[in-house]
C-alpha cells in the first residue's frame, strides 16, 4: 500500500492567490482527517470526513478555508484567498475506524508557504 | 481551547538516559494514542491505550493510563540517537470522536 498521498508536497504562492490541497487516503479508510502544523499552535484538526460527509469543521479558520471530499479516494483543501498566516504544513490523515483501533495514517505533508 | 496538555515541551538527554513525557486531559478520555514525528516526517503511530489504569511496552517505550483515564505518560529507558522527534499524545472523549493532540515533548539525545 503506498500509504496515504498529498500533493503538492511544497507550494509557494503570494498572499491573495488561491491553494488547493489534494490528499489520497488509504484504499479502504472511512475516515479522513486535514490538519495544520505550525511552531506556535502546534498540531490542529481542521475538519474530518466520515464516508465522504464532514463531521466537524469546527476548526476550519474562517470562511477562506473549505474542504471537500468528492469520493472515498479524493479529498481538497482549499484556501481563497491564502494569507501569510496560512503558511504551515497540512497533513492529511485516514483511518480504519473499527471498535478496536482507531490509528490514523498521515501523508508526507504539503509545506504551504505564502509569501 | 487546549484539550489535552503535554509536558515537558522540550527535553535534551544523554545517550542511555530515561525519558517521560506526561500527558493531561481536563476531562475523561475514551482513549488515548501517541504518536512520533521525525524531524521533517509526519506523525507515526506508536500505540493506542484504552482501559483504565493499562499499560503497554514496546522494547523500551513504555506507555501508561490512568486509573482516571485522565493522564498518560510515555517512558523511554536508555535512550538512543534513533529515539529523537517529537512524541504527541493525542487523547479522545468518544470512541469515534475527534484526537486533540497534545503540543508535543522534542526529545533531543546527545551522542
Amino acid at each position: 500500500d503506498a500509504g496515504v498521498i498529498q500533493s503538492p508536497r511544497h507550494e509557494v504562492t503570494e498572499m491573495g492567490q488561491e491553494v488547493t490541497l489534494r490528499c489520497k487516503p488509504i484504499s479502504g479508510h472511512d475516515y479522513l482527517f486535514w490538519y495544520r502544523q505550525t511552531m506556535m499552535r502546534g498540531l490542529e484538526l481542521l475538519i474530518y470526513f466520515n464516508n465522504n460527509v464532514p463531521i466537524d469543521d469546527s476548526g476550519m479558520p474562517e470562511d477562506r478555508f473549505s474542504a471537500k471530499m468528492p469520493n472515498a479516494s479524493f479529498s481538497t483543501l482549499k484556501i481563497q484567498p491564502s494569507e501569510p498566516r496560512d503558511s504551515a504544513v497540512y497533513f492529511c490523515a485516514s483511518s480504519f475506524r473499527s471498535t478496536e483501533n482507531y490509528e490514523q495514517f498521515f501523508g508526507p505533508g504539503t509545506r504551504l508557504t505564502v509569501l | 481551547g487546549q484539550q489535552v496538555m503535554q509536558i515537558p515541551q522540550y527535553q535534551h538527554v544523554q545517550e542511555g538516559e530515561d525519558f517521560t513525557t506526561y500527558c493531561n486531559s481536563s476531562t475523561t478520555l475514551s482513549n488515548i494514542q501517541w504518536y512520533k514525528q521525525r524531524p521533517g516526517g509526519h506523525p507515526v503511530f506508536l500505540i493506542q491505550l484504552v482501559k483504565s489504569g493499562e499499560v503497554k511496552k514496546q522494547k523500551r517505550l513504555t506507555f501508561q493510563f490512568g486509573e482516571a483515564k485522565k493522564n498518560s505518560s510515555l517512558h523511554i529507558t536508555a535512550t538512543q540517537t534513533t529515539d529523537v522527534g517529537t512524541y504527541f499524545c493525542a487523547g479522545s472523549r468518544s470512541t469515534l470522536g475527534r484526537l486533540y493532540f497534545g503540543r508535543g515533548t522534542q526529545l533531543t539525545v546527545w551522542p
